[in-house]
């Protein structure tokens, strides 16, 4: 079956810092792919997605771009800040499904 | 527009007790579906339902049932509390009409069984 890999955390960096979290995937055909965020005490949100190869999903200076040759789709930021201490899920739907798959989440803590 | 809406947020349990945890969504969405999330386990699906009168299980049904009876709600029971229910529950939709389909989260339930 389909499967999301993350990297394990916690990633912890100072204020300011390159995040990169890594992410793969396996899936039949070509799925969607996701980046959720989830901060402390809350449900997770859409931080950003890719439908198709080569994508490129961006949003609150966070990049991922959806590579078929290499199943990735690898969450960047060039500069954390404190604020973006949270949880980050990768996950995938395929094309004919509503039931996406998750990774198991990130932990970010980013300090001053 | 409230998006997906859970109630109550908070909920302590003794064993051996009922209750319903409650999910709305006002975005006319097919899809909603459960979730619990424990640590280090990450998120694990309980139910879903593609359409009022449509519910299948997920990865860990057992314990919880639940119910289809319009769009815009998706209640999960707890028949039996038991103390490995205690986690925190979150409930999800999505929409064939959204690119990508994206699930849209509620805030989540924080449930406790002693």
């Amino acid at each position: 079956g389909d499967s999301v890999t993350q990297m394990e955390g916690p990633v912890t960096l100072s204020e300011e810092a390159f995040l990169t979290i890594n992410c793969t995937y396996t899936a039949t055909g070509y799925p969607s792919l996701f980046w959720y965020v989830q901060y402390p005490g809350e449900g997770l949100q859409l931080l950003l997605k890719a439908t198709k190869a080569d994508d490129k999903g961006s949003n609150k200076g966070f990049e991922a771009t959806y590579r078929k040759e290499t199943t990735s789709f690898h969450l960047e930021k060039g500069s954390v800040q404190v604020s973006d201490s949270a949880v980050y899920f990768c996950a995938s739907i395929g094309g004919g499904s509503y039931i996406p798959t998750f990774g198991r989440g990130t932990s970010l803590i980013v300090h001053p | 527009n409230a998006g997906v809406t859970q109630t109550p947020k908070f909920q302590v349990l003794k064993t051996g007790q009922s209750m319903t945890l409650q999910c709305a969504q006002d975005m006319n969405h097919e899809y909603m579906s459960w979730y619990r999330q424990d640590p280090g386990m990450g998120l694990r699906l309980i139910h879903y339902s593609v359409g009022a009168g449509i519910t299948d299980q997920g990865e860990v049904p057992n314990g919880y049932n639940v119910s289809r009876s319009t769009t815009e709600d998706f209640p999960l029971r707890l028949l039996s509390a038991a103390p490995s229910q205690t986690s925190v529950y979150f409930c999800a939709s999505s929409s064939r009409g959204l690119a990508g389909r994206e699930q849209y989260f509620g805030p989540g339930t924080r449930l406790t069984v002693t």
